[in-house]
């Protein structure tokens, strides 16, 4: 079975440009997470979808951050415009279910971006 | 305050031994869950044990086993004999019922198996 597919799996970019990452969860999964990663912060959530809504954005930086879940089976994070200080990783997430605690979630490979 | 901590930044195990990684949380939810998640040098985050907060007996798959003390707040994972693949950084994570799906994660143990 695939696991959740993230891409591209290494953005390199200069400040200003705007930057997307794409997400494709489990297939049956109901809940999507995206984190970033980096040295200083560690793991921190940014946002999660539940059936393609929003339910938790508060991680998100700025305005500059943005994500969409058009349907069950895509979603998007876009960064607009990118500066250095967003250069980590970000992964995707899914889950059946996000709100049953026992429910593991599962990560993609995660997305390199580095802004220059 | 902090809510998952793990108070040892690396470790170093010999080969074919046990270890223990140390994990921490504070929470006032009654109903949560521990997860345990490796991630090695390609980067990747693998899932590897839960443990529910109501939950009586403490979670093992293969070698993997939590030691979960409840009272003391603590959820150690304890890898059984070590193997060289097992060389990586270790994360702690909870969820709260009341936050709903998120995970919070610890700041990781960099676990170095030697021959």
């Amino acid at each position: 079975d695939a696991g959740v597919i993230q891409s591209p799996r290494h953005e390199v970019t200069e400040m200003g440009q705007e930057v997307t990452l794409r997400c494709k969860p489990i297939s049956g999964h109901n809940s999507l997470f995206w984190y970033r990663q980096t040295m200083m912060r560690g793991l921190e959530l940014l946002i999660y979808f539940n059936n393609n809504v929003p339910i938790d954005d508060s991680g998100m930086p700025e305005d500059r951050f943005s994500a969409k879940m058009p349907n069950a089976s895509f979603s998007t994070l876009k960064i607009q415009p990118s500066e250095p200080r967003d250069s980590a990783v970000y992964f995707c997430a899914s889950t059946p279910s996000g709100n049953r605690g026992t429910d593991t979630q599962y990560f993609g490979p995660g997305t390199r971006l580095t802004v220059l | 305050a902090q809510k998952i901590t793990q108070t040892q930044p690396g470790m170093f195990v010999q080969e074919k031994e046990a270890v223990t990684l140390d994990c921490t949380y504070d929470t006032s939810d009654p109903s949560y869950g521990l997860f345990w998640y490796k991630q090695p040098s390609s980067g990747e985050m693998i899932f590897l044990i839960y443990q529910g907060s109501y939950d009586q007996q403490n979670a093992t798959e293969g070698r993997y086993s939590l030691n979960f003390q409840k009272a003391r707040k603590s959820a150690n994972l304890v890898i059984s004999a070590s193997q060289l693949g097992d060389s990586a950084m270790y994360f702690c994570a909870m969820r709260e019922r009341n936050q709903g799906g998120k995970l919070i994660f610890g700041q990781g143990t960099e676990l170095s198996v030697k021959p």
